[in-house]
C-alpha cells in the first residue's frame, strides 16, 4: 500500500549549519509532495511543495529535492536557527486529490 | 483574514459525552478536512468535504460525524466520546490547489 516515511526521528544540528530532512514514499504514482513544519503546540505550517516533473526546488533557505526514481524527498534548511526547531513532515497527494498522506515526522532540535 | 479558526483550545469530556469541534475558514476555500494528530505520528485523515453539501470518509471515520452546511463551516461531532479519542484534532482547507492551510488545533481529552 501507499505509505509515506522519514528515515530519522530525530535531528540535532549545530546552529548556521545545513539541516538534512529525509523522506521515503512507496506509490509511484504521487506526485505532488509537501513539507510542513510544526512548532509545539500549533498546526501544521506549509514550506515548500514540488511536483513529480520537477527534481529540485528552491525557497528562502529551505529546497526540496525529489528522487523520483529511489522514491526518495528531502528537504534542506540552510544556516540553521533557533526558529528552526519543529517537527518536520513531509507529505504526499495525488494531483486533484485533495487528500493527504503524511509522514509520521522529524523533530529537528538547533543546537546552539 | 482570520483564516483558519478552531474552538475551544482545549476540552476534557467524560467517556460517553458528546461535542463538536468547531471549524471556520474565511478564505472562501471549497476544501475542508479534519486531522487528528496522536503522539509521535503523522496526521490521520478523519473526514472531508469538497464543497458545501458535501461531505467524504478519510482514514479514520468512525466514531466522527461531520456535515457541511455552509463554505465557511465544518463542525466534527464526536457523539459519544471516548479515550481512543483523545487527541489534537486539527481543520485544514484549500482552494483546490494543492497547499492545505492548517487551523491552530483543539486538544481534546477524553477521561
Amino acid at each position: 500500500g501507499e505509505s509515506v516515511g522519514l528515515h530519522l526521528p530525530t535531528l540535532s544540528v549545530q546552529e548556521g549549519d545545513n539541516s538534512i530532512i529525509n523522506c521515503a514514499y512507496s506509490n509511484s504514482a504521487s506526485d505532488y509532495f509537501i513539507w510542513y513544519k510544526q512548532e509545539s503546540g500549533k498546526g501544521p505550517q506549509f514550506i515548500i511543495d514540488i511536483r513529480s516533473n520537477m527534481d529540485k526546488r528552491q525557497g528562502q533557505r529551505v529546497t526540496v529535492l525529489l528522487n523520483k526514481t529511489v522514491k526518495h524527498l528531502s528537504l534542506q534548511i540552510a544556516a540553521t536557527q533557533p526558529g528552526d526547531s519543529a517537527v518536520y513532515f513531509c507529505a504526499e497527494k495525488h494531483l486533484g486529490n485533495e487528500k493527504l498522506t503524511f509522514g509520521t515526522g522529524t523533530r529537528l532540535t538547533i543546537i546552539p | 483574514n482570520a483564516g483558519v479558526t478552531q474552538t475551544p483550545k482545549f476540552q476534557v469530556l467524560k467517556t460517553g459525552q458528546s461535542m463538536t469541534l468547531q471549524c471556520a475558514q474565511d478564505m472562501n476555500h471549497e476544501y475542508m478536512s479534519w486531522y487528528r494528530q496522536d503522539p509521535g505520528m503523522g496526521l490521520r485523515l478523519i473526514h472531508y468535504s469538497v464543497g458545501a453539501g458535501i461531505t467524504d470518509q478519510g482514514e479514520v471515520p468512525n466514531g466522527y460525524n461531520v456535515s457541511r452546511s455552509t463554505t465557511e463551516d465544518f463542525p466534527l461531532r464526536l457523539l459519544s466520546a471516548a479515550p481512543s479519542q483523545t487527541s489534537v484534532y486539527f481543520c485544514a482547507t484549500s482552494a483546490g490547489t494543492d497547499t492545505q492551510y492548517f487551523g491552530p488545533g483543539t486538544r481534546l481529552t477524553v477521561l
